[in-house]
C-alpha cells in the first residue's frame, strides 16, 4: 500500500516550453503533497507544499509563477514548469501521506527527470 | 528549525553491521525521527521511524537516546544492494515539513 506514482518518468523539452509533471497517490487520498527538486549529487530541496482545494505554499526562493502547482483532487497534484530553461533541468520528486495519517511519514514518487535543451 | 547532521560518506563490507549516526540538537518535543534510503534516480524509500528508545523492523533498527538529540540507524549484515544514500529527517510538527539534510552515502564493498 501507499504507492505514489509520477508521470512522465523523464522528459526532454526545448527551452521556452512548459512541462507538466503529475503526481498521483494510487491507493490512498492525500490533502497535502510535497514537491522536491534534486540536482546531481545533492540532497532533495523542498520546493512547495501542494494543498488540495487551495493555493500551494512555496518555499523561499522558489518562483510561484514559474512552478505552477495544482492539486485538483485528493489523488492528483501537478507541477508545471513554465518557460523552462536549461537551469531547470533536474530531478523532480513528489511525496504524499495518507489522509488521516500524520505527515511525519511521507511516501515518495519515483521522480521525474527533466532535461531542458 | 532543527537541523540534522550526518557523516557525508561511509564504507563497509558485505556482511558487516553498519551504524549511521545523526545529530539533531534542536529537536522539539513532538518531532519524529525518520530515515529514508535513496538509490540513484529514484525517489526516497521509507526505512524506519521512531520517537524514543529503540525501534526495530525487518530491515533496520533505530536507536534514540533519552535526550533525543541524536539517533543511530543500524543496518544488520549489509549487502551490496544496500549501497545508497541514507537520509535522517526530523519532522517539524509546527511547520509540517520534511527537510532533507545532506545524507550519508553508504558504499558496501565485496
Amino acid at each position: 500500500g501507499a504507492v505514489v506514482s509520477q508521470h512522465p518518468s523523464r522528459v526532454i523539452c526545448k527551452s521556452g516550453t512548459s512541462v507538466k509533471i503529475e503526481c498521483r497517490s494510487l491507493d490512498f487520498q492525500a490533502t497535502t503533497m510535497f514537491w522536491y527538486r534534486q540536482f546531481p549529487k545533492q540532497s532533495l530541496m523542498l520546493m512547495a507544499t501542494s494543498n488540495e482545494g487551495s493555493k500551494a505554499t512555496y518555499e523561499q526562493g522558489v518562483e510561484k509563477d514559474k512552478f505552477l502547482i495544482n492539486h485538483a483532487s485528493l489523488t492528483l497534484s501537478t507541477l508545471t514548469v513554465t518557460s523552462a530553461h536549461p537551469e531547470d533541468s533536474s530531478f523532480y520528486i513528489c511525496s504524499a501521506d495518507p489522509l488521516g495519517q500524520g505527515q511525519e511519514t511521507q511516501y515518495f514518487g519515483p521522480g521525474t527527470r527533466l532535461l531542458v535543451l | 528549525l532543527a537541523k540534522t547532521t550526518q557523516p557525508i560518506s561511509m564504507d563497509s563490507y558485505e556482511g558487516q553491521e553498519v551504524n549511521i549516526t545523526c545529530s539533531h540538537n534542536n529537536i522539539a518535543t513532538n518531532d519524529y525521527i525518520t530515515w529514508y534510503q535513496q538509490f540513484p534516480s529514484q525517489g526516497p524509500r521509507f526505512i524506519i521511524q521512531g520517537y524514543k528508545t529503540k525501534v526495530t523492523n525487518e530491515v533496520a533498527s533505530l536507536f534514540i537516546p533519552a535526550d533525543r538529540k541524536s539517533s543511530t540507524l543500524s543496518l544488520p549484515r549489509v549487502s551490496l544492494s544496500d549501497t545508497a544514500v541514507y537520509y535522517c529527517l526530523v519532522f517539524y510538527n509546527q511547520g509540517g515539513k520534511l527537510i532533507f539534510g545532506q545524507g550519508t552515502e553508504l558504499s558496501v564493498k565485496p
